[in-house]
């Protein structure tokens, strides 16, 4: 049992390149989660769905886009990078509502 | 909207000291709160939560809500407790967290 796993755990990438992150949880979570992690700003929600086929949008969620065709992957897409997204992404997931949420280990990405 | 404030940045105390972690928020609805703890290398996990009103490795936290506040608190901290402690608001629609900023503890011996 993996819990919550994230692929890459780094990325370089160069402004306006694309890049997928994956995230994948193997607890049949309904609810998963995209955080991203910016000193002295704490994790900030960036999309989230509540089950397959679904997703909305969080605190954050310019430039990036989602997808959760599986129940077990949520997919986070950024289609043109810029140096304001440089930061620790983390996926996590929960069974339903007022559930505790489980993290993954995190993606650091550098746009530079 | 909802907002969750920890006012210190770095608390630094040595082993054996007192330490209190500040947490304040604003919420319209009825609060949830958690405290989330990083420790290093480590992904995040939650510590704890009020409606639980339990004492994990020592720490409590009660909500005041009077004062808005949530304050994590340990009588005698230990060099292990050198972590990054995140406090969080959640929204019942969607189970969603509203973070903190953060609180890096800093234990010395």
């Amino acid at each position: 049992n993996a819990g919550v796993t994230q692929t890459p755990k780094f990325r370089v990438l160069k402004t306006g390149q694309s890049m997928t992150l994956l995230c994948a949880q193997d607890m049949n979570h309904e609810y998963m989660y995209w955080y991203r992690q910016d000193p002295g700003m704490g994790l900030r929600l960036i999309h989230y769905s509540v089950g397959e086929g679904t997703t909305a949008k969080g605190e954050v969620p310019d430039g990036y886009n989602v997808s959760r065709l599986k129940k077990q992957n949520f997919l986070l897409g950024l289609e043109s990078a810029a140096p304001s997204q440089t930061s620790v992404y983390f996926c996590a997931s929960s069974q339903s509502n007022n559930y505790e949420q489980y993290f993954g280990p995190g993606t650091r990405l550098t746009v530079t | 909207a909802q907002r969750v404030t920890q006012p210190e940045k770095l608390l630094s105390v040595f082993k054996g000291a007192p330490v209190e972690l500040k947490c304040n928020y604003s919420y319209s609805g009825s609060p949830e709160l958690f405290w989330y703890v990083q420790y290093s290398r480590q992904r995040l996990q939650l510590l704890l939560r009020h409606i639980s009103r339990e004492s994990i490795k020592g720490f409590t936290a009660d909500l005041n809500k009077g004062e808005t506040s949530f304050h994590l608190k340990k009588p005698f901290a230990q060099e292990e407790d050198s972590a990054m402690y995140y406090c969080a608001l959640r929204m019942a629609a969607g189970n969603k967290l509203t973070f903190g900023g953060g609180t890096r503890v800093l234990v010395k011996p």
